[in-house]
């Protein structure tokens, strides 16, 4: 079925270094991908997003690759600051309704 | 612009009791979505609203949760009886666009944190 799954549950990183959040989909004909962050007890927020038709987006600080032939999504973060941390989630629009079908969430960590 | 607003933020129920959640979505916003995340888990869709038409409640479980856009602006989404499974943050969300494929920025309201006991 429709499925998205990130590959590390938790990312401890120090501050300054890059983080990199890795995501796998499997439904191919999603067309649409969207990285949200969600800090405790707040709504997702959107970061960046990707179409189907791109491999690589870059935002402020952040970029999102998008590999179709293995069906992977990664967020980049440059020089990750304390402010970053909060729970990553990786979103697909694929269902019947092209509603969104989010991941389980990455955790990332930075330390001072 | 305001954002996405939602109420109450925190409330504790025991079973069987009901509760309701109130959104207000960003102005002009014609989709409106409920999704329900249990604690450690990606936000699952309940249902979706375009206008104050229903576009998509494949997922909501219809036996205990209602949900109704009447006036296509804010909505309600109400629970009863409550079971402890219902434990969870139920976000809303609204995109400016109509419903369909193609990129479709959702905008997050702060959740309503229930407890279930």
């Amino acid at each position: 079925g429709e499925s998205v799954g990130l590959h590390l549950p938790t990312l401890s990183v120090q501050e300054g270094d890059n983080s990199i959040i890795n995501c796998a989909y499997s439904n191919s004909a999603s067309d649409y991908f969207i990285w949200y962050k969600q800090e405790s007890g707040k709504g997702p927020q959107f970061i960046i997003d990707i179409r189907s038709n791109m491999d690589k987006r870059q935002g402020q600080r952040v970029t999102v690759l998008l590999n179709k032939t293995v069906k992977h999504l990664s967020l980049q973060i440059a020089a990750t600051q304390p402010g970053d941390s909060a729970v990553y989630f990786c979103a697909e629009k694929g269902g019947s309704q092209g509603n969104l079908i989010f991941g389980k969430g990455t955790k990332l960590s930075v330390k001072p | 612009e305001a954002g996405v607003a939602q109420s109450p933020r925190y409330k504790i129920i025991e079973k069987r009791q009901s509760v309701a959640f109130w959104c207000n979505p960003i102005s002009g916003h014609a989709t409106l979505y409920w999704y329900q995340q249990i604690l450690g888990q990606g936000p699952k869709l309940l249902i979706q609203f375009q206008n104050n038409g229903v576009v998509d409640d494949s997922q909501l479980p219809k036996d205990r949760f209602s949900a109704e856009r009447l006036k296509g602006v804010d909505s309600t989404l109400k629970i009863q009886p409550a079971k402890l499974e219902d434990s969870a943050v139920y976000l809303c969300a609204s995109s400016p666009r109509t419903s369909g494929r193609g990129t479709d920025t959702q905008y997050f309201g702060p959740g309503t944190r229930l407890t279930v006991l």
